[in-house]
């Protein structure tokens, strides 16, 4: 099984400011098949990314994924205040697919 | 518009079965997958397993492989997932989300609170 390991596990930041998130993987996989989704409380994960790079649908181009290998990150270039939530990483190239354990970005 | 719509809030006994559905509309049933996922109170997501539609072949995470079955239903556009010998560790929010093959999941439904409790 792959673990996902997210850092830092909180991100205190202000609206406007630059948000960096990590997704390091316990080992490489297929395709860069890995995914970044958005949760806020009481509401189901929204993707953001898949691929690694790829925006899905709707998604404003503030957010961006990088990365391959094993190490990934999911940018938010200027944060906006919809956007203070929990964030996974999960990959899909190895079963079974697997989820970071989340960093939640907070208002600072 | 794809939507998920899943069954409602549930409270079980320990030792017990749960079964909970997904119904899909909006786009074609048989071309995705539909993976399930947990999320107990204050915790992280957890990848449960997911069917093949079209092949109705699913896989499950090793830890529920002996407890939990998912079906689906091509003629009602309907997922199920049943999960045995219930346990207040199976507390959760179970969600179900449309899954490309090889893919994300990119739409999800809305959750259903499993409440396991004596």
């Amino acid at each position: 099984e792959i673990l996902l390991t997210q850092s830092p596990a909180t991100l205190s930041l202000s609206p406007g400011e630059r948000a960096t998130l990590s997704c390091v993987a316990s080992q490489s996989f297929t395709g860069s098949y890995l995914a970044w989704y958005q949760q806020k409380p009481g509401l189901a994960p929204r993707l953001l990314i898949y691929d690694a790079s790829d925006r899905a649908t709707g998604i404003p181009d503030r957010f961006s994924g990088s990365g391959s290998g094993t190490d990934f990150t999911l940018t938010i270039s200027s944060l906006e205040p919809e956007d203070f939530a929990v964030y996974y990483c999960q990959q899909y190239g190895v079963s079974p697919r697997t989820f970071g354990q989340g960093t939640r970005v907070e208002i600072k | 518009q794809v939507q998920l719509v899943q069954s409602g809030a549930e409270v079980k006994k320990p030792g017990s079965s749960v079964k909970v559905s997904c119904k899909a509309s909006g786009g074609i049933f048989r071309n995705y997958a539909i993976n399930w996922v947990r999320q107990a109170p204050g915790q992280g997501l957890e990848w449960m397993g997911g069917i093949v539609t079209m092949y109705n072949t699913a896989n499950y995470a090793q830890k529920f492989q002996d407890r939990v079955t998912i079906t689906a239903d091509e003629s009602t556009t309907t997922a199920y997932m049943e999960l045995s010998s219930l346990t207040s560790q199976d507390t959760a929010v179970y969600y179900c989300a449309r899954t490309h093959w090889n893919g994300p999941s990119d739409f999800w439904g809305q959750g259903t609170l499993v409440t396991v409790s004596s």
